[in-house]
């Protein structure tokens, strides 16, 4: 199975901070990154699919970059509604595997 | 837009199977897409269990393939997910999600807390 390693777990960071979550995958995955936005309570919801497309309604401080096996998920300006759980997941080979989380505490 | 909707029950005995069903709103369970199942034990990450397309053709994750079989009731416009011999390992909240590209899941179930113990 593709093994995908997200870092940091957990962050703290203040409104208005750039802040920037990794994921890397054991094998190369070509552009098969997904990320999810994850509130307590709630079911996960997606903000970006093949590495850098932003979905629909998603806020564009929402970026994804990365090819291969390193990819990133930044928020140019953190809101107080980004605190939440983020995952990156690949789509490249099943089981469509998913990164460990990181919890961002505002 | 595609609606989805866990059911089934929320306590289930170790050794025993875990039913659930997913409702599916706003589309056909026969259209060309994936219909996937995915849990969250209290407090840590999202696990894939597996998936059906609308041919009924699966796959499941091998952690778990010897005990999921999932379905699709056409008539019904459901899928449902059964996982036997369960211990409290299998504590989660499951939920149903569809997607039209594979492995990209834009419409999820509000999600359903299955507790196995006696």
């Amino acid at each position: 199975d593709l093994q995908m390693t997200q870092s940091p777990s957990s962050l703290s960071a203040s409104v208005g901070d750039r802040v920037t979550i990794t994921c890397r995958a054991s094998h190369s995955i070509s552009s098969y990154l997904n990320w999810y936005q994850q509130k307590a309570g709630k079911a996960p919801n997606l903000l970006i699919s093949a590495a850098s497309s932003l979905q629909s309604g998603v806020p564009s401080r929402f970026s994804g970059r990365g090819s291969g096996t390193d990819f990133t998920l930044t928020i140019s300006s953190l809101q107080p509604e980004d605190f939440a759980s983020y995952y990156c997941q690949q789509s490249y080979s099943v089981p469509f595997t998913f990164g460990g989380g990181t919890k961002v505490q505002i | 837009q595609v609606q989805l909707q866990e059911s089934g029950p929320g306590l289930v005995k170790p050794s025993g199977t875990l039913s659930l069903t997913c409702a599916v709103s706003g589309g056909s369970i026969s259209s060309s897409n994936w219909w996937s199942w995915v849990r969250q034990p209290p407090k840590k990450g999202l696990e894939w269990i597996g998936e059906i397309y609308h041919s009924g053709s699966t796959n499941y994750n091998p952690s778990l393939k010897s005990r999921v079989t999932i379905s699709v009731d056409k008539s019904k416009n459901q899928f449902s997910l059964k996982l036997s011999s369960v211990t409290a390992a299998d504590t989660a909240v499951y939920y149903c999600a569809e997607t039209s590209v594979a492995g990209v899941y834009y419409h999820w179930g509000q999600g359903i807390l299955v507790s196995v113990s006696s």
